[in-house]
């Protein structure tokens, strides 16, 4: 069956420290996206991609980049960790635009300490 | 597992009732509208959608109505069962921005047995 999957599920890492999140999925959506949570906001957009070597800023992009090579991964660079970035991140895809039926990872918990 | 229910508006309600859960939006010019479920544990899950030239749609035991005179989104789950507990997240997409989804805060449904 086609899935998404994110690694690693839990990540602690030091301020100032490069952190990669990686976002891997086999249903061969040209859309990908990353979203992070924190209780009080819901989920608010980061970085999205329509397809290879297409990026695009969200809402939170500062202090984070992405890069697609392929079409089926997505990984999120923290740049420079810092401890507002502690937040659990979610990495999503879908066929159509809007993202109808958007198909989420479980989820990585990043803590910056 | 990742959880966000802390600090969130709660809906509890019995076995075998109707839920409903309230959503307020902020853009008028919002054309899409998406609810999702999520589990403790686990990414947002698509329930059911509407656009804007619509005011009501029904799927299985799940029925989302639009008010765009106020702004209101609802998501109506008939026979509530200890399965549909989670939180439930509404999403605008405003016309023209694609993937950028814009998330309300949550709702937090617990069913009582």
């Amino acid at each position: 069956d086609a899935e998404i999957t994110q690694s690693p599920r839990h990540k602690i890492t030091e301020t100032g420290r490069q952190v990669t999140l990686a976002c891997h999925q086999t249903w061969n959506h040209n859309n990908m996206f990353w979203y992070r949570q924190d209780l009080g906001h819901g989920l608010r957009l980061i970085h999205y991609s329509y397809g290879v070597q297409d990026t695009n800023k969200g809402e939170v992009s500062d202090g984070y980049s992405v890069s697609r090579s392929n079409t089926e991964d997505l990984p999120l660079t923290l740049e420079s960790a810092a401890s507002s970035q502690t937040s659990v991140y979610f990495c999503a895809s879908s066929e159509s635009l809007p993202p109808r039926e958007a198909f989420f990872g479980q989820g990585t918990r990043l803590t910056v300490v | 597992g990742e959880s966000v229910g802390l600090h969130l508006p709660t809906l509890s309600v019995q076995e075998g009732d109707n839920s409903i859960i309230n959503c307020a939006y902020s853009n008028s010019a919002s054309d899409y509208f998406i609810w999702y479920k999520q589990e403790s544990g686990k990414g947002p899950q698509f329930i059911i959608d509407i656009r804007s030239n619509m005011d009501k749609r029904q799927g299985q035991r799940v029925t989302v109505l639009l008010n765009k005179t106020v702004k209101h989104l609802s998501l109506q789950i008939a026979a509530t069962q200890p399965g549909d507990s989670a939180v439930y997240f509404c999403a605008e997409n405003m016309w023209g921005s694609q993937g950028n989804l814009i998330f309300g805060k949550g709702t937090k449904l617990s069913v009582k047995p």
